[in-house]
C-alpha cells in the first residue's frame, strides 16, 4: 500500500525567510514523487518530480525538493519565500510512470510580510 | 495548448438526480484522471483511463459511479441518484508519457458539484 504524510497542516513564516515543507512517503518500491501547488479557487498546479537520478530536483516558481531514500523524504523548499507563495502545497506518490496519484492532506503555507 | 477542460464549472443538482461531468484532455495526452476533492477526505483517486481503456477503477464508489472515455478527446464522469455526501469538487487529469520523458498529471480547473 502506499501513503502519503504531510505532517504539518499550516506553515507561517516571514517573508524572505526559507522556508521547507515536510513530505514522507511509505512505499515498498521506487517510488514516483511530486509536488503541487493549489492557490485558493484554482486547481492543482506542477510544481516538479522526482522519479530517478539526482536526489535534489528543481522545480518551477523557484522550487526545489530533495528525495532522501534513507528516511523516505521528499521536502519542498525555497528560498527567499514571498508573499505570492501563499498557498496550499500537496505531495503526491505514484507507483509507476502511469499510475493513480496518492496525495498527502496538503500543508498551507502563508508568507506573511 | 488549452490545458484540460472540465466543463460545467459548477453543477447544483437535488438528491436522486444525475450528474454527468465532462473533461477533455489535454491533445496528444494518452491518459485520463479522475479525482475528487473535499476538505474532509482531501484528495481521493477515482478512476483511469489509458488510450481510451480503464485501467484502473479502485477509488470508484461501485454502485453509482461510471466513468467513459469514448474517444481520445473526452471522457465522462457520471453520478447516478446523486446523494449530499456526492459533494465535491471533481477535477480531471491527463498525462502523456512516451516512454521515458513525461510522468506528471495536469488537471483541470474541476467541476464543483453541489448535491441539495
Amino acid at each position: 500500500a502506499q501513503s502519503v504524510d504531510q505532517p504539518d497542516a499550516h506553515v507561517t513564516l516571514s517573508e524572505g525567510a526559507s522556508l521547507e515543507l515536510r513530505c514522507s512517503y511509505s512505499y515498498s518500491a521506487a517510488p514516483y514523487l511530486f509536488w503541487y501547488v493549489q492557490y485558493p479557487g484554482q486547481s492543482l498546479q506542477f510544481l516538479l518530480k522526482y522519479i530517478t537520478g539526482d536526489t535534489v530536483v528543481k522545480g518551477t516558481k523557484g522550487f526545489e525538493a530533495e528525495f532522501r531514500k534513507s528516511n523516505s523524504s521528499f521536502n519542498l523548499k525555497k528560498s527567499p519565500a514571498h508573499w505570492s507563495d501563499s498557498a496550499k502545497y500537496f505531495c503526491a506518490l505514484g507507483a509507476s510512470s502511469f499510475s493513480k496519484l496518492v496525495f498527502g492532506q496538503g500543508t498551507s503555507l502563508s508568507v506573511v510580510p | 495548448n488549452a490545458g484540460v477542460i472540465q466543463t460545467p464549472r459548477h453543477k447544483v443538482t437535488g438528491k436522486g438526480q444525475e450528474a454527468t461531468l465532462w473533461c477533455e484532455p489535454i491533445s496528444g495526452h494518452s491518459a485520463v484522471f479522475w479525482y475528487r476533492q473535499t476538505i474532509v477526505q482531501g484528495l481521493e483517486f477515482l478512476t483511469y483511463f489509458r488510450n481510451q481503456a480503464p485501467i484502473d477503477d479502485s477509488g470508484m464508489p461501485k454502485e453509482r459511479f461510471s466513468a467513459q472515455m469514448p474517444n481520445q478527446s473526452h471522457s465522462t464522469l457520471k453520478i447516478q441518484s446523486t446523494q449530499p455526501q456526492d459533494s465535491a469538487v471533481y477535477l480531471c487529469a491527463s498525462s502523456f508519457g512516451t516512454g521515458g520523458s513525461s510522468y506528471e498529471q495536469y488537471f483541470g480547473p474541476g467541476t464543483r458539484l453541489t448535491v441539495l
